[in-house]
């Protein structure tokens, strides 16, 4: 059974960083890309991140760039976001996701973390 | 960046009833086209792929559509566990990006 449990999130002051981590498990997590996406409360989804199965290609959403770090390590099966000078507009529930080809989206999806940004 | 532009927002439909949401594609997306439901605080669900491909185990009044630059996801007698959230997504190039949902009631 696929499984991604992503984990790191919480309450964080604005300006200050935080890593996400989403461990896979149930496939070979080498061979997938990988991606966060976000959900604000009441909101819709908005893509954030993604990095291809050998770290080769990496791509963020522009109100991310230069602020957070996707990463993996597929020794470890993990996938991580880090994230520097949050904002209170980072406030969201964070998934993971992983994706083989792009013409078939996003597959299997983690159950979310929550990350709130506020003073 | 790729516009995905969702319609209705929101609908309320009988039980029974036909059910369809469209995402208008702002530039040419072929078939990478992806429908996702979404149940109250759970993760989104993947329903369609490839514009037209019915994920395993998903039920057969799901089904997805393309009219050149429109997409449809349609349900072909609601059903009350179909009351969700519905999003679609471009992934034909990076930035992906996702329409603004659509939240589907029973009247």
């Amino acid at each position: 059974e696929v499984q991604l449990v992503e984990s790191g999130g919480g309450l964080v002051q604005p300006g200050r960083s935080l890593k996400l981590s989403c461990v896979a498990s149930g496939f070979t997590f080498s061979n997938y890309g990988m991606n966060w996406i976000r959900q604000a409360p009441g909101k819709g989804l908005e893509w954030v991140a993604y990095i291809s199965s050998g770290s080769s290609y990496i791509y963020y959403a522009e109100t991310v760039k230069g602020r957070f770090t996707i990463s993996r390590d597929n020794a470890k099966n993990t996938l991580y976001l880090q994230m520097t000078s949050l904002r209170s507009e980072d406030t969201a529930l964070y998934y993971c996701a992983r994706s083989l080809r792009r013409v078939e989206g996003l597959d299997y999806w983690g159950q979310g973390v929550m990350v709130t940004v506020s003073s | 960046d790729i516009q995905m532009t969702q319609s209705p927002s929101s609908l309320s439909a009988s039980l029974g009833d036909r059910v369809t949401i469209t995402c208008r594609a702002s530039q040419d997306i072929g078939n990478y086209l992806t429908w996702f439901q979404q149940k109250p605080g759970k993760s989104p669900r993947r329903m369609i792929y490839g514009a037209t491909n019915l994920e395993d185990g998903v039920p057969s009044r799901f089904s997805g559509s393309r009219s050149g630059s429109d997409y449809s996801l349609t349900i072909s007698s609601l059903e009350s566990e179909d009351v969700a959230d519905y999003h679609c997504l471009q992934s034909i190039q990076y930035p992906l990006t996702f329409g603004s949902g659509t939240k589907l009631e029973i009247k």
